[in-house]
C-alpha cells in the first residue's frame, strides 16, 4: 500500500526565509504528485502538479522537484511572507492496479511565517 | 465556472439519523471522489467514481453509501449516523485533460452528537 510522508510536521520562520518541505512515497509507480495549500477551515487548493515522466514544476515563488525512482519531493518557497501561512499537503496518484487514479495524501506540513 | 461544489457546508446530526451529502462538479471531468478528513489522520479515501456509472469502495468505506447520479454529481450518503463519523468531508473531481489534476470542494463539516 502506498505510504506517503511529509517532513517536517511543524515548521516557524522569519519573514524572508527559503524554505524546503519535503515529501516521500514508498511505491515509485506513481502517475503524478500534486501539492496542496490547505487554510484554516478551508478546502484545498492545488499549487503545482508534476507528472511522473517530469523533474519539476515552477510557480511564481514555488518550485517542486520530484524523483520518481527515489520516492521523494520538495516544495521549494522562495522568501516566504506571512501569507505562505498554512497547511501543504502532498499527495501522490497511482498508475495500476489497485491504486488507479486514487491520491493517497501525507498528512501535510503546518507552515507559520511570522512577520 | 465554480468549480467543485457542495452542500451543506455544516451539519449537525443526532446518532442514527441519515443524510445525504451533495457534491456536483462544472468542468466535465470523469472521476469523482469522497474523503474524509480527521486531525492526525489526514485526508482518506471514502469512496470514488473512476466514471460515470461505476463506484469503488476507498479506504474507509463503511457506514457510508455513494450514488454517481450523472457525470455531474456525486453524493455521499450516512444511513445511520455514528459519532465517529464526525469530520470534514470533501469531494473531489479529476478529469482526463489537464495532466488529470485534481480539484477540490469546499468541504462540508459533519457532527454527530
Amino acid at each position: 500500500k502506498q505510504e506517503v510522508t511529509q517532513i517536517p510536521a511543524a515548521l516557524s520562520v522569519p519573514e524572508g526565509e527559503n524554505l524546503v518541505l519535503n515529501c516521500s512515497f514508498t511505491d515509485s509507480a506513481i502517475y503524478n504528485l500534486q501539492w496542496f495549500r490547505q487554510d484554516p477551515g478551508k478546502g484545498l487548493t492545488s499549487l503545482l502538479l508534476i507528472q511522473s515522466s517530469q523533474r519539476e514544476q515552477t510557480s511564481g515563488r514555488l518550485n517542486a522537484s520530484l524523483d520518481k525512482s527515489s520516492g521523494r519531493s520538495t516544495l521549494y518557497i522562495a522568501a516566504s511572507q506571512p501569507g505562505d501561512s498554512a497547511t501543504y499537503l502532498c499527495a501522490v496518484r497511482g498508475d495500476r492496479g489497485s491504486t488507479l487514479g486514487r491520491l493517497y495524501f501525507g498528512r501535510g506540513t503546518q507552515l507559520t511565517v511570522w512577520p | 465556472n465554480a468549480g467543485v461544489t457542495q452542500t451543506p457546508k455544516f451539519q449537525v446530526l443526532k446518532t442514527g439519523q441519515s443524510m445525504t451529502l451533495q457534491c456536483a462538479q462544472d468542468m466535465n471531468h470523469n472521476s469523482m471522489y469522497w474523503y474524509r478528513q480527521d486531525p492526525g489522520m489526514g485526508l482518506r479515501l471514502i469512496y470514488y467514481s473512476a466514471s460515470e456509472g461505476t463506484t469503488d469502495k476507498g479506504e474507509v468505506p463503511n457506514g457510508y453509501n455513494v450514488s454517481r447520479l450523472n457525470k455531474r454529481e456525486f453524493s455521499l450518503r450516512l444511513e445511520s449516523a455514528a459519532p465517529s463519523q464526525t469530520s470534514v468531508y470533501f469531494c473531489a473531481s479529476t478529469g482526463l485533460a489537464g495532466g488529470n489534476e485534481q480539484f477540490f470542494g469546499p468541504g462540508t463539516r459533519l457532527t454527530v452528537l
